[in-house]
């Protein structure tokens, strides 16, 4: 089984809309993040979590939100989605003991039409 | 701020022709340096971490090298299964969390 995972894999949606995308992981991290890429980019930080009571924001955290409902879950929401928000989305975990080195999920391939 | 650039953006190899990537950095002081590989699709997957100039790391065709200014991937006698985008990434010593990213070399091995 993965140890980083996301939900959903992909997603269509309008502009307006709600949407709230879902990271979970198995490696016992403290730390996950929420990156966007977009093609001919490279990945930039949205918001960042050191355990569940200490939320940052990222570069470029405006139009997102976030929220650590657990160590092993962080969910990234978009509250009113616009196209220039379409992007792959991936969570990624390190644990600051060991090494810092990122893992990261599958991704969320996300459009906002 | 720190900046990070990959080149070149894209690279076609025949299978058995060795080649390097490079990453150029600057970083107000280089806590370390990532390498991952990502496949169409997926997200990034961890390949090395260098610290500091000088040194260098392999796992099978792949060494990864590192200077004050520059990191080289080398890929040696590739075959098509190393067709990827490869990104670099940056961390400062003042900022242990933040990762800078290039925006990565897609490399297409022909067999």
């Amino acid at each position: 089984d993965a140890d980083v995972t996301q939900t959903p894999r992909n997603r269509i949606t309008k502009t307006g809309k709600r949407i709230m995308l879902e990271c979970s992981q198995t490696k016992g991290h403290d730390r996950m993040y929420w990156y966007r890429q977009d093609p001919g980019l490279g990945l930039q930080l949205i918001y960042y979590s050191f355990d569940v009571k200490d939320i940052n924001k990222g570069e470029i955290s405006d139009g997102y939100s976030v929220s650590r409902q657990a160590q092993a879950k962080f969910s990234l929401s978009l509250e009113s989605a616009i196209p220039n928000q379409t992007a792959l989305y991936f969570c990624a975990t390190s644990d600051p003991g060991g090494g810092d080195t990122q893992y990261f999920g599958p991704g969320t391939r996300l459009t906002v039409l | 701020e720190d900046q990070v650039t990959q080149s070149p953006e894209a690279l076609r190899l025949q299978e058995g022709e060795s080649s390097s990537l490079n990453c150029s950095y600057t970083v107000s002081g280089l806590r370390g340096l990532f390498w991952y590989r990502q496949d169409p699709g997926k997200g990034p997957e961890f390949l090395f971490t260098l610290y500091s100039a000088g040194e260098e790391k392999e796992k099978e065709r792949l060494k990864a090298t590192l200077t004050k200014k520059e990191s080289f991937l080398h890929i040696t006698a590739p075959k098509p299964e190393d067709s990827a985008t490869y990104l670099c990434a940056v961390q400062a010593r003042s900022n242990d969390y933040k990762l800078s990213f290039g925006a990565g070399t897609t490399v297409t091995v022909r067999a």
